[in-house]
């Protein structure tokens, strides 16, 4: 019952170091999210896919990219690693049946990633 | 554009008292979803319920009850009888159901409420 797992839990990174998060579900969800949650403040959209092969911007792109090569993985990288990144990190899915355009399934989402960058 | 507002910051309450998690809501999108999530210390984000917006119906699960009122464009959370591991940041979310276009199905989180319920 693994549901969306991201790895690692826990990093430090230090200014200028690159890295990346990685995400990956066996829900065969369609949709897929990064979001980032800072202290006191709601979750952010860095980026989203609705399918393999298709990636695209939310809310906080700047510093991140993503990939979507299968609809199980969604790793986000983040090159140069700023102090602005310090955060914590959750990747998310969801599903649609029938037409991808109606996105009627609850996100499900991992335990998060905290990420220092000193 | 959407938004979500939980005007409340922080609650705390002592247990066994019923408590009240506001949330307001704005939204162009005709059909939508509503959502409320909880984080409890350990960090991990849990669904609580998911309210399509032609259903005003209040629902009740166990000592949890949601009042939805589209007039008002609100979502209010309601927990009777609170215990402490109710204590958790409780968040409400907005997504549009159509995802095509700009709208992506982004779902729309509030700042949460940090409820803090004492023995």
């Amino acid at each position: 019952n693994a549901g969306v797992t991201q790895t690692p839990k826990f990093r430090i990174l230090k200014i200028g170091q690159s890295m990346t998060l990685q995400c990956t579900q066996d829900m065969n969800h369609n949709y897929m999210y990064w979001y980032r949650q800072d202290p006191g403040m709601g979750l952010k959209l860095i980026y989203y896919s609705v399918g393999a092969g298709i990636t695209d911007k939310g809310e906080v792109p700047n510093g991140y990219n993503v990939s979507r090569s299968t609809t199980e993985d969604f790793p986000l990288r983040l090159e140069l690693a700023a102090p602005s990144q310090t955060s914590v990190y959750f990747c998310a899915s969801s599903y649609s049946s029938g037409d991808p355009t109606w996105n009627t399934g609850e996100l499900f989402f991992g335990e998060g990633s905290r990420l220092t960058v000193l | 554009a959407q938004k979500v507002t939980q005007a409340q910051t922080e609650i705390s309450v002592v247990e066994k008292e019923d408590v009240t998690l506001d949330c307001v809501y704005e939204t162009r999108d005709t059909t939508y979803y509503l959502f409320w999530y909880k984080q409890p210390p350990s960090g991990e984000l849990v669904f609580l319920i998911r309210r399509n917006s032609f259903d005003e119906q209040n629902e009740i699960s166990g000592r949890y009850s949601w009042n939805f009122q589209k007039s008002t464009s609100s979502f209010n959370f309601t927990i009777t009888a609170s215990q402490v591991v109710d204590s958790a940041v409780y968040f409400c979310a907005l997504r549009p159901r159509w995802a095509g276009g700009t709208s992506y199905g982004k779902l729309t989180f509030g700042q949460g409420t940090i409820l803090t319920v004492h023995p």
